[in-house]
């Protein structure tokens, strides 16, 4: 079965730029949540979406980030304006029902550095 | 709230030798347990979870964690490293009584030497 899939695995902007990430979860997932990896803050939730809606968006940093799932197949995150601060690893993560003892499934990333 | 403490954010290691990765956490209420692995440019593979039953839990490639609930700590230990155990570990708990929200702690990267 294929995993989370996430595009690109890198992007490198200048500053003032729109972002945008994408993820797949795995099929028959309801789950879908996006992460935010640096040095300094390790592993952050940005938001959790459960059947496509957005249960948690207190994570996000500020009104430049907004994340979409249109439908279960598909997010998007999306950074706009970018800021040099934003660069990051990105992670999509998706698991079934969304309980808490459930396994998180992780794609491999995307490294956004902003110029 | 809970908390996870990695207090070793670095081990290293000689290949063929035990290592130990320590992890506590803090909650008010029950919780499980994750331990995820992570290698160089790749996302988070879950290793090894502790729900209920036996306190000692085993992953297929030979790491074991045992939970100890008057300690609360999760401990992850290996008999004997290979070098392709070198990567980033992370802790991780969830309430029991919630859904969805992980709490991970700040990771302990594994540096196995030949």
């Amino acid at each position: 079965d294929a995993g989370v899939i996430q595009s690109p695995r890198h992007e490198v902007t200048e500053m003032g730029q729109e972002v945008t990430l994408r993820c797949k979860p795995i099929s028959g997932h309801n789950s879908l949540f996006w992460y935010r990896q640096t040095m300094m803050r390790g592993l952050e939730l940005l938001i959790y979406f459960n059947n496509n809606v957005p249960i948690d968006d207190s994570g996000m940093p500020e009104d430049r980030f907004s994340a979409k799932m249109p439908n279960a197949s598909f997010s998007t995150l999306k950074i706009q304006p970018s800021e040099p601060r934003d660069s990051a690893v990105y992670f999509c993560a998706s698991s079934s029902q969304g309980a808490s003892n459930q396994p998180q499934h992780f794609g491999d990333g995307t490294r956004l550095s902003i110029l | 709230a809970q908390s996870v403490t990695q207090l070793d954010s670095q081990v290293p290691v000689f290949e063929e030798a035990p290592v130990e990765l320590r992890c506590n956490y803090s909650s008010s209420v029950s919780v499980y347990l994750f331990w995820y692995v992570q290698y160089p440019n790749q996302g988070l593979q879950l290793l090894l979870k502790y729900l209920s039953g036996s306190t000692l839990v085993e992953s297929i490639n030979g790491f074991e964690a045992e939970f100890n609930k008057s300690q609360t700590s999760f401990h992850l230990r290996k008999p004997s490293v290979h070098i392709s155990d070198t990567a980033e570990y992370f802790c991780a708990v969830s309430r029991m009584d919630s859904s969805y929200k992980l709490i991970f702690g700040s990771g302990t990267r594994l540096l196995v030497r030949p």
